[in-house]
């Protein structure tokens, strides 16, 4: 059974501080997905990885994955209230090949001013 | 584009009444699924469908229908309610399994049983 753990589970920082969520993962899989879901909304995609050492970058928010760890990052730079959310990394085992994904608990982030 | 619509956005039953909650996409996808999210438990699969008149379980599946009628809908059934079945319940979907595309989700159906 694919396990997923995600932390911390609560984080909360000041702004312009920087940060990385940690996501690791109990299988092999070389796909990892990063969604964001703001209170009371939806999920929105942030960052699909699809490779080791992939790394990719939006804005203040860097995502990495390491497949031979189980390992993804995601680093928060200068952090902005507007970051405030919860996020969550899937990880897709690659027995299943993309029709199960299992999510981590998430990341409920909270930046104060 | 409407992407994902999911009906209705909130619903309360009573233990025993069943159900069914409706998803729609509009952007020819083959692949869409159900996810229930509970507090401290994050997103739990409950079913899949990766193309029309194709179902398979998830994680959670029990208490739970689903049928695959089209590519556009796939609705999720709830035989007999159960108090343990209060949750918000997403529907997502996406391109392909063979594409590594991301989910695109609809915005949730909050389902409270009493």
């Amino acid at each position: 059974e694919l396990k997923v753990e995600q932390n911390p589970l609560f984080l909360s920082m000041q702004e312009g501080k920087n940060y990385t969520i940690y996501c690791n993962y109990s299988t092999t899989s070389d796909r990892l997905y990063w969604y964001r879901q703001d209170p009371g909304k939806s999920l929105e995609s942030l960052f699909v990885l699809l490779s080791n050492g992939a790394v990719k970058q939006e804005g203040r928010l860097m995502a990495s994955l390491d497949t031979k760890a189980r390992l993804s990052t995601l680093h928060i730079t200068a952090a902005v209230h507007d970051l405030s959310a919860t996020y969550f990394c899937a990880v897709d085992s690659q027995e299943t090949s993309g029709s199960r994904l299992t999510f981590g608990e998430g990341t409920q982030l909270t930046v104060n001013p | 584009n409407a992407g994902v619509t999911q009906t209705p956005k909130f619903q309360v039953l009573k233990t025993g009444q069943s159900m069914t909650l409706q998803c729609a996409q509009d952007m020819n996808h083959e692949y869409m699924s159900w996810y229930r999210q509970d507090p401290g438990m994050g997103l739990r699969l409950i079913h899949y469908s990766v193309g029309a008149g194709i179902t398979d379980q998830g994680e959670v599946p029990n208490g739970y229908n689903v049928s695959r009628s089209t590519t556009e809908d796939f609705p999720l059934r709830l035989l007999s309610a159960a108090p343990s079945q209060t949750s918000v319940y997403f529907c997502a979907s996406s391109y392909s399994v063979s594409v590594n595309s991301p989910l695109h989700f609809g915005n949730g159906t909050r389902l409270t049983v009493t």
